[in-house]
Formats: structure tokens, sequence, C-alpha cells
């Protein structure tokens, strides 16, 4: 059964203090995984696609890795504005997305 | 202007009650989905469709039915809504070449 396991649920950091956040994931043969933003009361807002192990991508603050299990996203000297939900999918068998329960990331000033 | 728009945002209504959640999009995209939001539980896929003619029962799809009404139309309708139906739903969309989706801004769905 495909299935995705993130971590921590919730995370607290200081601004500017950098960390990372985990993404597990058991799929038969991946077709892609993919890291979004949710803001409260907002749709999720996509980020990165990986699709190989070793591949990294980057926007601003944010970096997102591939292994063949698991996927980070490093967030470098963060700011406030970075505070949100962030999502971890992977594509189903079906096409559709499998989306973990999320890691709610709050950076205080 | 936003490229994929639901109406209504919000929504309250009795158990009981017919519903209908609708979904536009101005991105072109074949594809287009249904999930459900709950604290603690995440995304759920209700439904998806790769083209009008074509539509998918997703994970927890009970309870619920859906319509395209054409390329950019993707309607989701509670035929006789239930207090555990209360949630978040989010529509999104893709297209065939690239994997990932585009979500609308949702529609609050509370059911007394």
């Amino acid at each position: 059964e495909d299935q995705v396991t993130q971590s921590p649920e919730a995370l607290r950091l200081q601004e500017g203090e950098s960390s990372s956040l985990n993404c597990s994931y058991t799929v038969s043969g991946l077709r892609g995984l993919f890291w979004y933003r949710q803001d409260p009361g907002k749709g999720p807002e996509f980020l990165f696609t990986l699709y190989s192990a070793g591949e990294e991508k980057e926007k601003e603050r944010l970096k997102a890795t591939l292994t063949k299990k698991e996927s980070f996203l490093h967030i470098t000297a963060p700011k406030p504005e970075d505070s949100a939900t962030y999502l971890c999918a992977v594509r189903g068998s079906q096409g559709n997305l499998i989306f973990g329960k999320g890691t709610k990331l709050s950076v205080k000033p | 202007d936003a490229d994929v728009t639901q109406t209504p945002r919000n929504r309250i209504t009795k158990t009981g009650k017919r519903i209908m959640l609708e979904c536009s999009q101005t991105k072109g995209h074949d594809r287009m989905y249904w999930y459900r939001q709950d604290p603690g539980l995440g995304l759920r896929l209700i439904y998806y469709s790769f083209d009008v003619k074509d539509i998918n029962k997703g994970e927890i799809s009970d309870g619920y039915s859906v319509s395209r009404q054409a390329q950019a139309k993707f309607s989701l309708s509670l035929e006789s809504a239930i207090p555990n139906q209360t949630a978040l739903y989010f529509c999104a969309t893709s297209d065939l070449t690239r994997q990932e989706q585009f979500f609308g801004p949702g529609t609050r769905l509370t059911v007394l």
C-alpha cells in the first residue's frame, strides 16, 4: 500500500535557525514526490517535484532532496513568513496524489 | 484572476440537505480532482476525472457524487449531507505531462 509519513508533526524555530522536515514514503515505483506549502484556510501551493534519488530543487530559503526512501525539505535561515504547514505527497499508481499529514512550521521573530 | 476557483467558499447546511460544490479552472488542464481535508487526517481523495468522459472513485467516495460538465468544470455533490462531512473541500487540476496538481482556495462546509 502506498504511504507517506511526515515528521515532525510540528516544528518551532527561531528566525534564522535552520532545520529540516522529513517525508518517508512507501510506493511501488516512484512516479514523483511533491512538496506543497499550505497557509491556514487556503489551498496547498505547489513548491517542488522530485523524480529520482539524488535530485535536488531549491527555491529561496527552501531546498528539497530525495533518496530512495525519503525526502527532506531543508529550510535555511527561516523567516516568520515561512510559517505554514508543509505537505509531502507521492503519485499513486492511479495517477492521484497520496498526501502525508503535514508538518506545521512556526518561525518566531 | 485565480486559475482554479471554487464556489461557494463557505457553506452551512443541515443534515439531509443536498449540496453542490463547484469548481472551475482556466488552466486548460484535462485532469481534475476533489479532496477533503480534516484536522489530523490530511488530504484525502474523493473523486478524480482524467477527461470529460472519465470519472473515478477515490479513497473516500461513499456519500459523494461528481459531474464533469466540461473540461473546465467539475462539481461535487452531497446527496444527503451528514455532520461527519463537515470539512474543507479542495478542487485541484493537473495536465497530462506534468504531475503536479494545482489547488483551488477551498470550500469550508459545515453540516449541522
